[in-house]
């Protein structure tokens, strides 16, 4: 079956510009989640979704980043007023349910702000 | 676990060689780890899981080791191969509070196979 689609896979973004990233999850799987990876680093939190509400949006960095699922299975993260600071990869992850369960992971968006 | 940065561990075996990639995690109330492989340029690849009620499972030629006294995580790789190059991280989810339904990721480790 398919798994977990992301695109583009590639954007270069001028400082300033807002910028769309979308995530297509696992067909079924309710829960979906953002993580950013930086060069070197394990992936860190953003924000996951149960159905179409943001469960936890703990992990975005600032007001500038926010994610919507309005229909519980594509979602898209949403950057407003880049920074270079907010080069990395973006990457998307599904699971059945929230909670104890494997996430599965797209192949990410390489975000880079010029 | 702590990031470095760009100055990951690594391991480097040889074809056929059994290799060991060790974890250190942060968070005593984890209830759920799992190993991800990540190719270059890639997505996080799940290789195999284990809960916290048990101290060993074994998949296709892996096995994760959990030692909750020291929080420790291993992955045995058996019959290393080229293919199995690539970045490994352990992950840990908690069962409660602010810690639940999300992945924390440990710090990677490089794994270079040699034919």
């Amino acid at each position: 079956g398919a798994g977990v689609s992301q695109t583009p896979s590639n954007k270069v973004t001028e400082k300033g510009k807002y910028v769309e990233l979308r995530c297509d999850p696992i067909s079924g799987h309710t829960a979906l989640y953002w993580y950013r990876q930086s060069l070197g680093q394990g992936p860190e939190f953003l924000i996951y979704f149960q159905g179409t509400g943001a469960a936890d949006d703990s992990g975005l960095p600032n007001d500038r980043f926010f994610a919507v699922r309005p229909e519980g299975s594509v979602s898209t993260l949403k950057i407003q007023r880049t920074e270079r600071g907010d080069s990395a990869v973006y990457l998307c992850a599904s699971s059945p349910t929230p909670g104890l369960q494997t996430q599965y992971f797209g192949p990410g968006t390489r975000l880079l702000v010029l | 676990g702590e990031s470095v940065g760009l100055h990951l561990p690594t391991l480097s075996v040889q074809e056929g060689d059994n290799s060991i990639i060790n974890c250190a995690y942060s968070n005593s109330a984890s209830d759920y780890f799992i190993w991800y492989k990540q190719e270059s340029g890639k997505g996080p690849q799940f290789i195999i899981d284990i809960r916290s009620n048990m101290d060993k499972r074994q998949g296709q030629r892996v096995t994760v080791l959990l030692n909750k006294t020291v929080k420790h995580l291993s992955l045995q790789i058996a019959a290393t191969q080229p293919g199995d190059s690539a970045v490994y991280f352990c992950a840990e989810i908690g069962a409660g509070g602010t810690s639940y339904g999300k992945l924390t990721f440990g710090q990677g480790t490089i794994l270079t196979v040699h034919p």
